[in-house]
């Protein structure tokens, strides 16, 4: 099956500075890639998400680019803010091609601390 | 929208007793719904994968006669855990997707506490 590796598993960064957040995946078949914010005790919130025919996709401070051939995806926040501080998770998923739902494979997650 | 209700938020029971989670899709037909156990500071671990008017799929190691779901309607999933004993204590999540449609909208969550 898929597995996903994710660094680094903590991170600090002063306000104002950029945060990156890398993943590796298994699967060449894998073909959508989201990142999910989590807050502590709250339910994993979408920030964006990349499929296998795109290379880059950003929305206001927050970019994805994917490299196929690598097999890796990151995650880029520019300008953080404290209200970043959280727990970022990336998952890939495999495309089952039978009519059922692909399954999303979480990485480990990072805690990103952003301080004044 | 795609807004997914979870309930209850917090449950806190005896050993031994069966406790059912709830999942709604408020605003969307789910034909997907996934349940996911999350132990502290880690990942979400996939528990079992649930299709409208199907059986579920659980994943290797999960009990399916333990974590019994049932998936009756496009906007309702249930888990229940059979006999919950400690080591059933964690936090379960509920996501929920459309037909064929990324990406998977998650619920609250539930903390269960087994004494």
């Amino acid at each position: 099956g898929e597995n996903v590796e994710q660094h680094p598993s903590t991170l600090s960064v002063q306000e104002g500075d950029s945060a990156v957040i890398k993943c590796t995946y298994s699967d060449s078949a894998s073909n959508y890639f989201p990142w999910y914010k989590q807050e502590l005790g709250k339910r994993p919130q979408l920030i964006i998400d990349i499929r296998s025919n795109v290379g880059e996709k950003k929305d206001q401070r927050i970019a994805v680019t994917l490299n196929k051939t690598a097999k890796h995806f990151s995650l880029h926040i520019t300008e953080t803010q404290p209200e970043d501080s959280a727990v970022y998770f990336c998952a890939a998923s495999i495309p089952t091609g039978t009519g059922t739902a692909s399954k999303l494979t979480f990485g480990t997650g990072t805690r990103l601390q952003v301080t004044l | 929208g795609a807004v997914v209700s979870q309930h209850p938020s917090w449950v806190i029971c005896k050993s031994g007793t069966s406790v059912k989670i709830e999942c709604r899709s408020l605003d969307f037909q789910a034909t997907t719904m996934f349940w996911y156990r999350q132990f502290p500071k880690q990942s979400l671990m996939l528990m079992a994968t649930s299709n409208e008017g199907s059986k579920a799929t659980y994943e290797q190691g999960v009990e399916k006669d333990k974590f019994l779901i049932n998936h009756a309607s496009l906007t309702l999933s249930t888990l229940t855990v059979t006999s919950a004993h400690p080591e059933d204590s964690s936090f379960y999540i509920c996501s929920a997707r459309g037909p064929y449609r990324e990406p998977q909208h998650f619920g609250d969550g539930t903390r269960l506490s087994i004494l």
